[in-house]
């Protein structure tokens, strides 16, 4: 069963850093292109980044360009999301998702999803 | 940039059929997906590739799409059906998008 698994959630204040990890078992995830996307509880699903399989390649939402990094670390069969200079408005639930298609770099649909990782953002 | 723009509600009694359409200029180029998002749990993806269905996901679900639309359509609505909905697309620069997501609730 493919299985990812998100941590490194907390509380942070302003201004604080916060590296999210998603671990992966049941698959390789050096195959497929994968995704950050966050939740305010009680409010919509947002995009935050997306990263190639070989890690060469990532885009990022507006919102978070220049504070937020994605990276992998494929021999680890592990996903990361560094944020730095955070705000309130970053507080919310950070799922993982895998994108379908091994390989795909124009396909966006996200087959599999973690649990989540949740974000706090207060002083 | 682009949107996806769905409608925040849709009402259904068991038995019958619930459509729910999300339309935006970026479907015109790039497919959608829809996910199932239950209270407390992950989103499940239900539809992807506009009308393809994944392994697991019941019949009832099936999709429709025209130029700039696509349409989650869930035949003989159960209870267990209802959930949070949210169309997902892409525009050309590879940023993902979402629709602000359909409440679904069976009567």
């Amino acid at each position: 069963e493919v299985q990812l698994v998100e941590s490194g959630g907390g509380s942070v204040q302003p201004g604080g850093s916060l590296r999210l990890s998603c671990a992966a078992s049941g698959v390789t995830l050096s195959d497929y292109w994968m995704h950050w996307v966050r939740q305010v509880p009680g409010k919509g699903l947002v995009w935050v980044s997306r990263i190639s399989p070989e890690g060469r390649i990532t885009t990022y939402a507006d919102s978070v360009k220049g504070r937020f990094t994605v990276s992998r670390d494929n021999a680890k069969n592990t996903l990361y999301l560094e944020m730095n200079s955070l705000r309130g408005e970053d507080a919310a639930v950070y799922y993982c998702a895998r994108v379908g298609r091994p390989g795909s770099r124009f396909d966006y649909y996200m087959d599999v999803w973690g649990k989540g990782t949740t974000v706090t953002v207060s002083s | 940039s682009y949107e996806l723009t769905q409608p925040p509600s849709v009402s259904v009694s068991p038995g019958q059929t619930a459509r729910i359409t999300c339309s935006g200029d970026a479907l015109a180029t790039q497919h959608g997906s829809w996910y199932q998002q239950r209270p407390g749990q992950a989103p499940v993806m239900v539809m992807y590739i506009d009308t393809k269905r994944p392994s697991g996901i019941p019949e009832r679900f099936s999709g429709s799409n025209s130029r700039t639309s696509v349409t989650l359509i869930i035949s003989e609505v159960q209870a267990e059906d209802e959930a949070d909905y949210y169309c997902q697309s892409a525009d050309s620069s590879g940023a993902v998008i979402f629709g602000g997501g359909t409440k679904l609730t069976v009567l």
